[in-house]
């Protein structure tokens, strides 16, 4: 089983809908972070986040550490949202944070 | 302002080669790291590096060298290039220390094929 889990793997949706990605990880963290993949395209930090709640324009990052879950909304959803999600968590080991991996979340938002 | 700096975007070996994966960051981050990235599968790390003169091995580190002799530059060596070293490398840099969660830049990413 990964150690981080995300839900849906693929998603279409109409522009303006509301969208909501899940990530559940079954390890202690110190964090979590939200990443944007579009096609053929490099790799962008959208959040992170170890407690409550973060927003930054139509995106909205939520973490629950009790629960081990973390969803990220996205509002007013438009066609440049579509790409690829990512979750990740920051395992602290000695001095240096690592990442590990949930394998994506693809996200299609047609006219 | 260039951020992490990969090169090659793109490129094919043939079986047995070796070849350098070159990224460069100029935000003084101590921590880089190299992933690869395979369909189905999240990116698994395969080194990473807290500062010059210190690497370890990630997850999948077989088959791969890396060195760190400055600050800025954290280059991936493929010893002798496998069709299973077929995948989209990232590298990625962040500051490390005694609060160790930082943001993550990425670099653009090298697609290797290996035939």
């Amino acid at each position: 089983k990964n150690e981080v889990e995300q839900s849906p793997q693929n998603l279409t949706a109409q522009e303006g809908e509301f969208i909501t990605i899940n990530c559940s990880y079954s390890v202690g963290i110190s964090a979590l972070h939200w990443l944007q993949q579009h096609p053929g395209g490099g790799i962008v930090s959208l959040f992170m986040l170890s407690s409550g709640k973060k927003k930054h324009g139509r995106l909205i990052a939520t973490i629950n550490i009790q629960e081990k879950h973390s969803s990220l909304h996205i509002t007013a959803s438009h066609p440049r949202d579509s790409a690829v999600y990512i979750c990740a968590v920051s395992l602290n080991t000695g001095t240096a944070s690592k990442l590990t991996f949930g394998t994506g979340t693809r996200l299609q938002v047609t006219l | 302002n260039a951020g992490v700096t990969q090169t090659p975007k793109f490129q094919v070996l043939k079986t047995g080669q070796s070849m350098t994966l070159q990224c460069a960051q100029d935000m003084n981050h101590e921590y880089m790291s190299w992933y690869r990235q395979d369909p189905g599968m999240g990116l698994r790390l395969i080194h990473y590096s807290v500062g010059a003169g210190i690497t370890d091995q990630g997850e999948v580190p077989n088959g791969y060298n890396v060195s760190r002799s400055t600050t800025e530059d954290f280059p991936l060596r493929l010893l002798s290039a496998a069709p299973s070293q077929t995948s989209v490398y990232f590298c990625a840099s962040s500051y490390s220390g005694p609060i160790f969660n930082y943001g993550y830049t990425f670099g653009s990413g090298t697609r290797l094929t290996v035939v």
